[in-house]
């Protein structure tokens, strides 16, 4: 069984912080880690699919690094917005598997 | 913009009773999944359908599940038997490289009484 952590498990800013989360994941193996982002009613919808090692994509104001080594990726959010307000969450995906493994979200509220 | 689509938004069916839980992929994407989520729990991976066939499976697919895509564009989770524990949100997901990011549907939400 794969273990893939978010942290924190819910989170609540104010309009206007810079926020950030934790997905750790297993170090060997490795083929990509997936970030998506989850609004209340709606479908998950991809954020970034990152495969190498040192990778930073930037989407707007939400961007994510990803350290394969040490098994972690941040998701950064600049400026946190009230539309900001979703789950996120990231999912590892391992060599030879063709499915993802889900962590179990990060619940941001951004207050106006 | 394409997207997927997945019926019924929420099914109330009696324990024991057979649910068929339908799913329109994106046309030209070839990779086709099911994944859940029970109230509170993770998203967990059900089953993986590749070139009209099951690619992968978790423990959570056994016997009383079954999936097919009979038409080329539907693509159905059966659920036998149901049970008490079954109640949950199936999402589908597809693909079109391995390698790509998932396209979920908007979930169908399944109560078993």
């Amino acid at each position: 069984i794969l273990n893939v952590e978010q942290s924190p498990q819910s989170l609540h800013v104010q309009e206007g912080d810079s926020t950030n989360f934790t997905c750790s994941f297993p170090s060997s193996n490795f083929y990509a880690l997936h970030w998506y982002r989850w609004e209340t009613a709606k479908s998950p919808e991809a954020l970034f699919v990152m495969t190498l090692n040192g990778d930073e994509k930037k989407k707007g104001r939400i961007s994510a690094t990803l350290n394969t080594k040490e098994g972690y990726s941040y998701l950064y959010i600049k400026g946190s917005q009230p539309e900001d307000s979703a789950t996120y969450l990231c999912a590892f995906k391992g060599s030879g598997y063709s499915t993802l493994t889900f962590g179990k979200g990060t619940m941001l509220l951004v207050s106006p | 913009e394409p997207e997927v689509t997945q019926t019924p938004s929420h099914q109330v069916t009696q324990m024991g009773q057979e649910v068929i839980l339908r799913c329109v992929p994106i046309s030209n994407h070839l990779y086709f999944y099911w994944y859940r989520q029970i109230l509170g729990q993770k998203v967990e991976f059900l089953v993986s359908f590749y070139n009209n066939e099951i690619s992968e499976k978790s423990e959570i697919f056994d016997d009383q599940f079954s999936v097919e895509r009979p038409d080329g564009s539907n693509f159905t989770l059966k659920i036998r038997s149901t049970k008490l524990e079954d109640s949950a949100m199936y999402f589908c997901a597809s693909i079109r490289l391995a390698n790509g990011e998932l396209f979920f549907g908007e979930g169908s939400r399944l109560t078993v009484l």
